[in-house]
């Protein structure tokens, strides 16, 4: 099936910095997301883009779908701790029974 | 309160054992959907339902079978559990209507499984 490729894997950073994630894949989907687990729970979408070129905030949270419709981003602007989880890019095809994949995610870690 | 429940959410088994792992949601929706989380892998899904009798394999589907004899039900069946079930699993579900329009899915707390 397509495959995601998320990145970076983990990320350490200060309370306060901003914060970048990316998804790319071989293959176009119709829709991009993002959602994050916190520990110990299921993943909770937090953003959902629809069209290429979009660029949605939720917040401190921003994310765009990219042009060629294989990439898209978030960015989260000045980090608090109460970010810390896994960040995971999914994206669906509403052509293929509306097959939706995951990357592998992207743990977060704010440091206080 | 909107949610999806699976239980137990943690379990430790030995290879061979039978077991099953429930998941209700009380959202009426149609879709339901299993998922492993491993580490480096993220979600792959083990097996989706689109309806009552309506099931299909995901991508892993070896060693799991499913059943949706109830629109709210979707358990997760491991006849003989083996050592690389172990694993995080998490079921998900929702209303096919808003599957076009929003791609939300409605995730579970999670049942982590340990296979010895």
């Amino acid at each position: 099936g397509q495959q995601l490729n998320q990145s970076p894997q983990s990320m350490f950073i200060q309370e306060g910095e901003d914060v970048s994630m990316n998804c790319t894949s071989s293959s176009i989907f119709n829709t991009w997301l993002w959602y994050k687990q916190d520990p110990g729970e299921g993943p909770v979408l937090l953003i959902a883009l629809y069209k290429a070129g979009e660029l949605t905030s939720n917040g401190r949270l921003t994310a765009q779908f990219g042009i060629t419709r294989k990439d898209s981003f978030l960015n989260i602007s000045a980090s608090i701790p109460s970010d810390v989880g896994i960040y995971f890019c999914a994206g669906q095809n509403l052509y293929n029974n509306n097959d939706m994949r995951f990357g592998a995610g992207t743990r977060l870690t704010v440091k206080p | 309160e909107a949610q999806v429940t699976q239980n137990p959410r943690y379990l430790i088994t030995v290879t061979g054992k039978k077991l099953t792992v429930t998941c209700s949601q009380n959202m009426n929706h149609e879709y339901m959907s299993w998922y492993r989380q491993d580490p480096g892998l993220g979600l792959r899904q083990i097996y989706y339902s689109m309806n009552v009798e309506v099931t299909d394999k995901g991508d892993v589907p070896e060693g799991y079978k499913v059943s949706r004899k109830e629109k709210r039900n979707f358990p997760l069946i491991l006849e003989s559990p083996s050592p690389n079930q172990t694993s995080l699993y998490f079921c998900a579900s929702h209303a096919t209507g808003s599957w076009l329009n929003t791609g939300e899915l409605f995730f579970g707390e999670g049942s982590r499984l340990t296979v010895l």
